[in-house]
C-alpha cells in the first residue's frame, strides 16, 4: 500500500519551545492531509485538515495559532506546536488519502510529544 | 455531535478462535466505513473498507458486515492469531473523496496462545 512517513517519531522538549512534525507521502501526491491527536487509551481526534496551497481547516476547539499547519507541496505537510506546554503532550498522527476515487487513508507512524 | 462508537472496549480470545468486533454508528449520511488496526505506539493500519451500498465484504481472514438498518458495523477475524492483538477502530466518512474520518472508541483485542 501507499506509504506515509512521519518524523520525528518521538520528541521531548521543554515547556515554551516549539516543535515541528513532518508528514510526507512517499509514493503518491496528497493535496489533502489530516492531522489527528490521540491521548492514551483513547481514539483519534481530528485536529485539522491540511490543504496544499491554501489555509488549513481546523476543527472546533483547536487553536490555529498554537497548531500551525503548512502544506507547502503535494507530498509534505508540517504541524508546528508553538509554545508547547505539558498539556500538549500527546500522540500526533497524520494521514493522507490516496487519489483516484478511493478514500483509503494511510497513516504515519505517529509522533510522541512529551513536554516537560 | 454524531460519532462512531464500539460496543466493547476489550475482547479476549484464544488463538484459532474467530473474533467479532462490533461498532455502532449514528450518522445515517455516512457512506463509507473503514476498519483500522493500531498496535501500541504506531499509526493505524488499514484493514478493510466497505461502502454503504454493500452489506458484506471479505478480505484475507477478515470480513466486514454493514447493517444500515440498525447502523451497525462489525469486523470478523477468522482463526485469530497472537499477531492480531491490537486496538481496532472503526471509522466513518461521508464519502470516499478524501474527506476526514470520524473514529470510534476502539476495541482492544487480546489473543492468548
Amino acid at each position: 500500500g501507499a506509504v506515509v512517513s512521519q518524523h520525528p517519531s518521538r520528541v521531548i522538549c521543554k515547556s515554551g519551545t516549539s516543535v515541528k512534525i513532518e508528514c510526507r507521502s512517499l509514493d503518491f501526491q496528497a493535496t489533502t492531509m489530516f492531522w489527528y491527536r490521540q491521548f492514551p487509551k483513547q481514539s483519534l481526534m481530528l485536529m485539522a485538515t491540511s490543504n496544499e496551497g491554501s489555509k488549513a481547516t481546523y476543527e472546533q476547539g483547536v487553536e490555529k495559532d498554537k497548531f500551525l499547519i503548512n502544506h507547502a507541496s503535494l507530498t509534505l505537510s508540517t504541524l508546528t506546536v508553538t509554545s508547547a506546554h505539558p498539556e500538549d503532550s500527546s500522540f500526533y498522527i497524520c494521514s493522507a488519502p490516496t487519489t483516484g476515487g478511493k478514500n483509503i487513508q494511510y497513516f504515519g507512524a505517529g509522533t510522541r510529544l512529551s513536554v516537560l | 455531535g454524531e460519532s462512531v462508537g464500539l460496543h466493547l472496549p476489550t475482547l479476549s480470545v484464544q488463538e484459532g478462535d474467530n473474533s467479532i468486533i462490533n461498532c455502532a454508528y449514528s450518522n445515517s449520511a455516512s457512506d463509507y466505513f473503514i476498519w483500522y488496526k493500531q498496535e501500541s505506539g504506531k499509526g493505524p493500519q488499514f484493514i478493510i473498507d466497505i461502502r454503504s451500498n454493500m452489506d458484506k465484504r471479505q478480505g484475507q481472514r477478515v470480513t466486514v458486515l454493514l447493517n444500515k438498518t440498525v447502523k451497525h458495523l462489525s469486523l470478523q477475524i477468522a482463526a485469530t492469531q497472537p499477531g492480531d492483538s491490537a486496538v481496532y477502530f472503526c471509522a466513518e466518512a461521508l464519502n470516499q473523496a478524501g474527506t476526514a474520518l470520524i473514529f470510534g472508541k476502539g476495541t482492544t483485542l487480546s489473543v492468548s496462545s
